[in-house]
């Protein structure tokens, strides 16, 4: 059975603090590895698509990385408005669809 | 363009009572999803439709809940004779590509389900 699991739970960080979560997973094959942010009372919103082991890719202040067994998304001297639950989630290469197995997120806050 | 939406955004309803969840998913997008998101805990798969295949329905918690699309399109979520533990957020995705390919998927802001 695929599992996700996201560390910290929580992380709290000062504007410019640069840090990075972390994202465990198991899965008997890998489609992809996706990263949503999801802010309060919204739905979860697409940020990457990892597909193989040494893949990165980068948006703005976030950059996503992949190994055979974690990725990462570091954040790089984050902002207030980066404040938010960052989502986790695999795809299954095996059987149909794309359904995705979640993580159960970090919850990131930046302080001024 | 216009994301996914759902109706209504809130929901309060009496235990065993039936409910219906609706979503619309992004115009062009052949796979729909379904997820239940419970306080405290990761989002949960529960049902999949692609095209004019079966449903993946192998993530419904049970035989209380039922799933159809219309058309390919538009799709209901039904759940009957309610219980408090179905209170959740249940959100809906849709992807441009289907079963075997590796597509994103975008939400839409989801149906805040409460069983009183």
């Amino acid at each position: 059975e695929d599992q996700v699991t996201q560390s910290p739970e929580a992380l709290r960080l000062q504007e410019g603090e640069s840090s990075s979560l972390n994202c465990s997973y198991t899965v008997s094959g890998l489609r992809g590895l996706f990263w949503y942010r999801q802010d309060p009372g919204k739905g979860p919103e697409f940020l990457f698509t990892l597909y193989s082991a040494g893949e990165e890719k980068e948006k703005e202040r976030l950059k996503a990385t992949l190994t055979k067994k974690e990725s990462f998304l570091h954040i790089t001297a984050p902002k207030p408005e980066d404040s938010a639950t960052y989502l986790c989630a695999v795809s299954e290469l095996t059987g149909g669809g794309n359904k995705l197995t979640f993580g159960t997120g970090t919850q990131l806050k930046v302080e001024l | 363009g216009a994301g996914v939406s759902q109706s209504p955004s809130n929901k309060v309803t009496e235990k065993g009572k039936d409910v219906e969840l609706r979503c619309d998913p992004i115009s062009g997008h052949t796979a729909l999803y379904w997820y239940r998101q419970s306080l405290g805990q990761g989002l949960e798969f529960l049902i999949y439709f692609q095209g004019n295949s079966a449903p993946d329905k192998s993530g419904l918690p049970s035989d209380r809940f039922s799933a159809e699309r219309t058309g390919g399109s538009v799709s209901t979520l039904t759940i009957q004779r309610t219980q408090q533990e179905d209170s959740a957020v249940y959100l809906c995705a849709s992807s441009r590509l289907g079963a075997g390919a590796r597509g994103e998927q975008y939400f839409g802001p989801g149906t805040r389900l409460t069983v009183t």
